[in-house]
């Protein structure tokens, strides 16, 4: 089944404390994306990946790392996450930025 | 940069009624696309369609590119079809980014 994979679904953590979401596809698609999610904020992408070893800055960069080493494979690092990336966090991927996008199941991070 | 309004903001049907989802969007577009959000939190595409008119059971889409908007049709509406939907947009030779529109939220009552 072509599917996007998120991983941890749910996760509280302490300020300070690195964390890693993982996000894998299956799909052989090239691009790839971050996005987090806010109450009266709406939707915003973090980073973005054209392809293996291109990384780029999205809207809201600040706090977090991305790599991406594999095709399939684009982590999300939070080396000292803070209160204020508590969120909802997705991670995408299309075939290209103009091409039909699939979300992963999300990310309910919680730090306190 | 490119601005994508959705309205109505809030909508309450009762179970079977059709509803109409509006998006327009301030520039041209070559990518458009209609996604649900279920009260799970999961975002399903619905419809990638930067132009033209598209269906899939229920649901039906209409871009029309020349005109800046796109229209959501949910036709029988179910509890099911419940949650937020969103409209986002890509802009030719702009940033490599999909911008989302502030959603629809729908409430279907049984």
């Amino acid at each position: 089944e072509a599917q996007v994979t998120q991983n941890p679904r749910y996760l509280i953590t302490v300020t300070g404390k690195k964390l890693t979401v993982t996000c894998s596809q299956n799909m052989n698609h090239e691009y790839m994306s971050w996005y987090r999610q806010d109450p009266g904020l709406g939707l915003r992408q973090i980073y973005y990946s054209m392809n293996v070893e291109v990384t780029d800055k999205g809207d809201v960069p600040e706090g977090y790392k991305v790599s991406r080493k594999e095709k399939r494979n684009f982590p999300l690092i939070l080396e000292s996450p803070s209160p204020n990336q508590t969120s909802l966090y997705f991670c995408a991927s299309s075939l290209s930025y103009s091409r039909e996008v699939f979300f992963g199941q999300g990310t309910r991070l919680t730090v306190v | 940069g490119i601005q994508v309004e959705q309205s109505p903001p809030d909508l309450i049907l009762q179970e079977g009624a059709n509803s109409t989802l509006r998006c327009n969007f301030s520039d041209s577009v070559n990518n458009l696309q209609w996604f649900h959000q279920n009260p799970w939190g999961q975002l399903i595409n619905l419809f990638y369609i930067p132009s033209g008119t598209k269906q899939n059971g229920r649901l039906s889409a209409t871009t029309v590119a020349t005109e800046r908007y796109s229209l959501l049709y949910i036709s029988s509406s179910q509890t099911t079809d419940s949650g937020v939907y969103f409209c986002a947009v890509g802009t030719p030779g702009g940033s490599e980014k999909l911008v989302f529109g502030k959603g629809t939220k729908l409430t279907v009552n049984p």
